[in-house]
């Protein structure tokens, strides 16, 4: 099975911050990641498909990189609205979610 | 526009069953790669089955012959069968159009909440 690790699992930053998030598959999926955002309460959300590709109608702050083993999702500038939950997805092998990472607002 | 009802959650014994079901609109589920996803109260997200184009089904271990995905195409739907159900299977259950499809338009439900509790 293949496993994914994000880091980090908590962050703070300020309105205006880039911000970065990282996830490392245990073997290579290519560029088959996906990037999601999660509210409280609510249905997540997908961002980014094929590890770069924006979905439409998602902020063009948010962008994502990588191939192989070693992804990233950037926010260039953090905004209110940007604080959630963000999860990683391969759909290389299967299908294996990372732990998600907290972004928080200072 | 696309988008994903859930309907079907339920409090259920251990041991019961129970089906979700998925309802598309805005596209067809036939042509597309259709998973269930979970998650646990409190807990992150776990991807629990897939059913291909071709037909093709895969599942998590955890859920491994257990549960059952499948659609209608007429009826432009897509299942989760669930049996012999634990208490560690309480979650909310999200239906998606799953990434391998090809964006955009990636939708997922707003989920239904099945609780195993004796």
């Amino acid at each position: 099975d293949i496993q994914m690790t994000q880091s980090p699992s908590t962050l703070s930053a300020s309105v205006g911050d880039r911000v970065t998030i990282t996830c490392r598959a245990s073997q290579s999926i290519v560029r088959w990641l996906a990037w999601y955002q999660q509210k409280p309460g609510k249905a997540p959300k997908l961002l980014i498909y094929e590890a770069s590709s924006l979905e439409g109608g998602v902020p063009s702050r948010f962008s994502g990189s990588g191939s192989v083993t070693e992804f990233t999702l950037t926010i260039s500038s953090l905004q209110p609205d940007d604080s959630a939950t963000y999860y990683c997805q391969q759909y290389h092998n299967y299908r294996t979610f990372g732990q998600g990472t907290k972004v928080e607002i200072k | 526009e696309l988008q994903l009802v859930e309907t079907g959650g339920n409090l259920i014994h251990p041991g019961g069953s129970l089906r979700l079901s998925c309802a598309a609109s805005g596209f067809t589920v036939g042509n597309n790669f259709m998973s269930w996803v979970r998650q646990a109260p409190g807990r992150g997200l776990e991807w629990v089955s897939v059913i291909y184009r071709d037909g093709a089904t895969y599942y998590a271990d955890s859920v491994k012959g257990r549960f059952t995905i499948s659609r209608d195409n007429s009826k432009n739907m897509v299942y989760l069968q669930m049996g012999g159900l634990r208490v560690d299977d309480t979650a909310v259950y999200y239906c998606a159009r799953d990434p391998d499809s090809g964006g955009p338009g990636l939708v997922w439900g707003q989920g239904t909440t099945v609780t195993v509790s004796s």
